[in-house]
């Protein structure tokens, strides 16, 4: 059975540091891996996604994530936030039944 | 280009009374449909999934039912609400070959 872990469930960090955060996932077949954003009182946005192909997907706003087989790990970072990416954070995993499934979301706090 | 509504965006009820809440897709045909519920400082559950017109698959037994009466509606229904339903509730959906779901800006529940 496919899962998906975030290691942190929150990262706190200032304005224009960079940021990783952080997801494993476990599956015995193929998978189709997503990152996804949500804003507070929002619905969720996809940020990147990875389908196959070169393993360093580039999404919106400054985004990309790495897609490491070996370690089945699907890392999300960014070399430079701003206060705007404060927002919850969540990896996805598909399942071969057409569904995906999400992890217990990162809070990134982008402080000043 | 396709949208996703859902309504109402904010929801008051009482213990024990119904529920209804609607999502419709514009500019995609036969998508697969998806309700979601998310809970207070946690990831997303997945609650109903339905990939035509009539065909609903539950995912965990709840409280709650669904029905999809027209191709790009999706309801989401109670007889009488628990305190327990109370969360922020996510429509979503997906073309029928493709895992990359698309969220609408969901409706917030309160059961009191």
């Amino acid at each position: 059975a496919q899962s998906v872990t975030q290691l942190d469930s929150q990262v706190p960090v200032f304005e224009e540091a960079p940021v990783e955060l952080r997801c494993n996932y476990s599956s015995s077949v193929s998978v189709y891996l997503f990152w996804y954003v949500q804003y507070p009182n929002q619905g969720l946005q996809l940020l990147l996604k990875y389908l196959s192909g070169s393993t360093l997907v580039k999404g919106i706003n400054g985004f990309e994530a790495e897609f490491n087989k070996s370690q089945t790990s699907f890392h999300l970072r960014k070399p430079s936030v701003h206060i705007s990416d404060t927002a919850e954070y969540f990896c996805a995993v598909s399942v071969p039944t057409g569904k995906l499934i999400f992890g217990q979301g990162t809070t990134l706090q982008v402080k000043p | 280009s396709q949208t996703i509504h859902q309504w109402p965006a904010t929801l008051v009820q009482p213990v024990g009374s119904p529920l209804s809440l609607e999502c419709t897709v514009e500019g995609t045909s036969n998508p697969n449909l998806y309700w979601y519920r998310q809970a207070a400082g946690r990831g997303l559950q997945l609650l109903f999934y339905s990939v035509g017109i009539g065909q609903i698959s539950s995912e965990v037994p709840q409280n709650l039912s669904a029905s999809r009466p027209q191709d790009r509606q999706f309801i989401l229904s109670s007889k009488k609400l628990l305190l327990s339903d109370s969360g922020f509730y996510l429509c979503a959906w997906s073309v029928q070959s493709s895992y990359e779901q698309y969220f609408g800006p969901g409706t917030r529940l309160t059961v009191t």
